[in-house]
């Protein structure tokens, strides 16, 4: 699987939109990029996943650049709730899905009141 | 349901104890996970099972002892364990072989003590 790269940490104002880069500049065409956020002691929470096309779902929407060598995750508006490590993942669908994730180090988004 | 539970929520075992996680989902996933994740570090993978076959293990040491009794049950038995085996273990399932929605439902954790 391709790597990602994130930023260690981000800030961001309750109320705002939360853009969160990834960088896959290794993606390959069969890649797809998924986005998971951990809130402090809990499990991963899948939150939305695209290949080439912009996705949108109620959590959250996902814009791949045109090459796909990089994605941002946006929350339109933060709550304090959404303070959480955000994991960005590239990965295939082969194998029938039931391969596992590999997780980098992921963003620290901390939302200031 | 959209729920992954796990039992028990924490754990503590000596080194020469053996003890059971338990993971269970009603989803119909037919794809079920074990993760390892050690303080401030991100989750890693030890073992896959597909359709209650054992599919993955990522060279976890044999005091770690996968089992599935069946799709909707997975086990993680533990046996002399080392204290460094202490983290929090996350089970985790989703579809096979079903396109487009191979997103991982994850459970609470076990956070596991070893002494």
């Amino acid at each position: 699987d391709a790597k990602t790269t994130q930023p260690t940490s981000m800030d961001c104002a309750e109320g705002r939109a939360a853009n969160l880069p990834c960088n896959h500049s290794t993606i390959s065409g069969n890649e797809y990029v998924y986005w998971y956020r951990q809130i402090h002691s809990q499990g991963p929470q899948y939150i939305i996943h695209g290949l080439k096309n912009n996705e949108t779902n109620e959590m959250a929407s996902l814009i791949i650049t045109e090459d796909r060598k990089s994605s941002t995750l946006i929350l339109p508006h933060a709550t304090l709730r959404d303070t959480a490590v955000y994991y960005c993942i590239v990965r295939t669908h082969s194998g029938g899905g039931a391969d596992g994730l590999t997780f980098g180090k992921g963003t620290h988004l901390i939302i200031q009141p | 349901d959209t729920e992954v539970t796990q039992t028990p929520k924490h754990l503590v075992m000596g080194m020469t104890n053996k003890k059971s996680l338990k993971c269970e989902q009603h989803m119909g996933h037919r794809a079920m996970y074990w993760y390892k994740q050690k303080a401030k570090k991100p989750p890693e993978l030890m073992f896959v099972y597909s359709y209650e076959k054992l599919s993955i293990n990522e060279s976890v040491p044999s005091r770690f002892s996968p089992e599935c009794p069946n799709s909707s049950l997975l086990n993680l038995h533990l046996h002399a364990l080392q204290p460094e085996d202490s983290a929090l273990y996350l089970c985790a399932s989703s579809h096979s072989s079903r396109v487009g929605s191979y997103e991982q439902y994850f459970g609470p954790g076990t956070r596991l003590t070893v002494t």
